[in-house]
């Protein structure tokens, strides 16, 4: 248990729906962040929010986008995606400062058909 | 441009000893981490490097020589449940990952 959920554990969508990927933590952290996680590749980051706004977005297609309602929710909104983006979406927390170490959640698992 | 690399995958035996090598080359540098991540699971913390040299963590240790770009996770006393990938990131104001090395422990 590192303190971050993440639901749904697994997702399988076609290209034509919407689906939303949730992440809570229960740390305390402020900051938050959405990874991307594929075979054979290194842990690519998408998005990240600090104090509750963005300030990093890595040339994310936009068919994803976050959401951070406040410090302890973040959330992945999914649409039209291709089957490419099948991956395992990891959601992590940090507490601002100059270790930043990151607290991640167990993943959600997607597929896209 | 940002590099990390790190060898793909590793195969040690139970009871040994085992260096995970992680070269880099970033355009920023304030410290260097080692995960750990089993199949299925969340990345989990093991060491994090600012400073040259060697931190021991029990089994674990990390190395780091920050004018050669270079860092190694030493496991001690390998166990079966070491079995697992070790991810390199580096802080350059955002935490860049290796691809991993996915270690393999053999009875």
């Amino acid at each position: 248990e590192t303190g971050v959920t993440q639901t749904p554990r697994h997702l399988v969508m076609g290209m034509t729906n919407k689906k939303s990927l949730k992440c809570e933590q229960h740390l305390g952290h402020n900051a938050m962040y959405w990874y991307k996680q594929s075979a054979k590749k290194p842990l690519e980051l998408m998005f990240v929010y600090s104090l509750e706004e963005r300030v990093e977005n890595n040339s994310v297609p936009s068919r994803f986008s976050p959401e951070c309602p406040n410090s302890s929710h973040l959330f992945l909104h999914l649409h039209t995606l291709q089957p490419e983006d099948s991956a395992l979406y990891l959601c992590a927390s940090s507490q601002e400062g100059s270790v930043r170490e990151l607290f991640f959640g167990e993943g959600s698992r997607l597929t896209v058909l | 441009g940002q590099n990390i690399d790190q060898p793909t995958e590793m195969t040690a035996t139970e009871g040994a000893i085992v260096q995970i090598n992680c070269t880099y080359q970033t355009s920023g540098f304030n410290g260097l981490f080692w995960y750990q991540q089993h199949a299925g699971e969340a990345p989990t913390f093991l060491s994090y490097n600012v400073l040259d040299g060697l931190e021991e963590k029990g089994r674990f240790s990390s190395f780091l020589s920050r004018s050669k770009g270079y860092s190694y996770l030493l496991l001690k006393e390998l166990q079966m449940k070491d079995s697992a990938s070790y991810l390199c990131a580096v802080n350059d104001d955002k935490i860049i990952f290796g691809k991993g090395t996915r270690l393999h422990i053999l009875p």
